[in-house]
């Protein structure tokens, strides 16, 4: 597709719940991220696909969190037994490998609030 | 953790040039400066990236001092669609997505009519 595509905008859930963010990249783009920004604050780095590597994931908060990237293309973040701290806006973005210019291509969120 | 330090907050009156600082004393000769902004609810956008020249593209001008521990970028002539947070970054250049991207707290710009 053109852009990054993130569903859905918008997940309310009850605590303990597991919820599933997913994420389709732009077509080609050998890099996926994963972040997350609660009310007010900046993007966190949650974690990071690259080809067929091990994926970086360093910045899970949690073993809550788990995530997949699926042939290389679409990513899922799961996340377990929801609590309100996990509230927040889930970004993806995705790149091509190598070059100058980074090309992170973000999408636009997905929104989940946890009551 | 991010490398650059920048304002909390600043704001601009409509019309006139936005300056941003940034403040990345511990740069090394391989890294790039990246600047991207979030407007509300939507993902970070890319707007402009240096070595050590000054560069110009149809959103901003990036200035980077001749030491390139400092730099600014200038909005020539904001407007209310500019209102958001700027991200200044550093990261060695040539690597594309083939590293994670860090961001910093970043500079809420607001324009005022």
């Amino acid at each position: 597709g053109a852009g990054v595509s993130q569903s859905p905008s918008n997940k309310v859930t009850e605590k303990g719940k597991d919820v599933e963010l997913r994420c389709d990249p732009i077509s080609g783009h050998t890099a996926l991220y994963w972040y997350r920004q609660s009310l007010g604050q900046g993007l966190e780095f949650l974690i990071y696909f690259q080809g067929n590597s091990a994926p970086d994931k360093s910045g899970l908060p949690s073993d809550r969190f788990s995530a997949e990237r699926t042939g290389g293309s679409v990513s899922t973040l799961t996340i377990q037994r929801t609590q309100q701290e996990d509230s927040a806006v889930y970004l993806c973005a995705s790149a091509e490998q190598f070059g100058l210019h980074p090309g992170y291509t973000f999408g636009s969120g997905t929104r989940l609030t946890v009551v | 953790d991010a490398k650059t330090t920048q304002p909390p907050s600043m704001d601009c009156a409509e019309g006139r040039a936005a300056n941003l600082p940034c403040n990345h004393s511990t740069i090394s000769g391989n890294e790039y400066v990246y600047w991207y902004r979030q407007i509300h609810s939507q993902g970070p956008q890319y707007i402009i990236h240096g070595l050590k020249n000054n560069e110009t593209n149809e959103m901003a001008s990036l200035i980077i001092t001749e030491d390139r521990k400092s730099s600014t970028l200038i909005l020539p002539h904001a407007t209310l669609r500019d209102t958001a947070v700027y991200y200044c970054i550093v990261r060695v250049g040539g690597k594309g997505g083939s590293e994670k991207l860090v961001f910093g707290k970043g500079t809420k710009l607001t324009v005022n009519p």
